[in-house]
């Protein structure tokens, strides 16, 4: 069984300051690890994916995250926070017939606010 | 990356009529899409699979005779809200995986249900 827990339900940075999202999982075999990004009535944009390949994943707009097995944890992580940066983010594990019928397990989502 | 576009974004309904949610693949084939629903603040709820030529598998919990859902072809699948009551407001979000098991999922931007 796999599931995903997100430590922080909200954080708050100041503007130009870095950002640190945690997320723990935990699955059965080798997973795919996602973060996605959801703006307020949008749908979910991907940031980066981890597919067993390098453990530390650079995405979009700046964010990178680092998959570390021994902590089973798939923290994302960005130098410097922008205005635009505040958004609902949501980290995701994916395995071949794990969670629902999507095979996918969502986390309940780390609300980002960012201070001018 | 590939695209997923939902239709209509927003939509405002009276109590006891219907309403119906377009899922469209813009540059790929997808033979299975997926429902999903969220509630204000929460993460992303899976309503059902959609197969193409077939029946939806619905998850439990989801009444399959309030939410119709039909995969007529490999680019569109459609989400029908019967009878709709305020309860049923909501945020309805489809999604679809590009050929094979690569875990990625595209998101559509989803469709903000209002229902009077």
């Amino acid at each position: 069984a796999q599931s995903v827990t997100q430590l922080d339900s909200h954080v708050s940075v100041s503007e130009g300051t870095p950002v640190l999202l945690r997320c723990n999982y935990s699955s059965s075999y080798s997973p795919s690890l996602f973060w996605y990004v959801q703006h307020p009535n949008k749908g979910l944009q991907l940031l980066l994916k981890y597919t067993s390949a390098a453990t530390l994943v650079k995405g979009i707009n700046g964010f990178e995250a680092e998959f570390k097995k021994s902590e089973t944890s798939f923290h994302l992580t960005k130098p410097s926070a922008h205005m635009s940066d505040a958004a609902e983010y949501f980290c995701v594990v994916s395995e071949e017939g794990g969670g629902g019928a999507d095979g996918l397990t969502f986390g309940k989502g780390t609300h980002l606010i960012i201070q001018p | 990356g590939a695209v997923v576009s939902q239709h209509p974004s927003w939509v405002i309904c009276k109590s006891g009529t219907s309403v119906k949610i377009e899922c469209r693949s813009l540059d790929f084939q997808a033979t299975t899409m997926f429902w999903y629903r969220q509630f204000p603040k929460q993460s992303l709820m899976l309503m059902a699979t959609s197969n193409e030529g077939s029946k939806a598998t619905y998850e439990q919990g989801v009444e399959k005779d309030k939410f119709l859902i039909n995969h007529a072809s490999l680019t569109l699948s459609t989400l029908t809200v019967t009878s709709a009551h305020p309860e049923d407001s909501s945020f309805y979000i489809c999604s679809a995986r590009t050929s094979g098991w690569s875990g990625e999922l595209f998101f559509g931007e989803g469709s903000r249900l209002t229902v009077l």
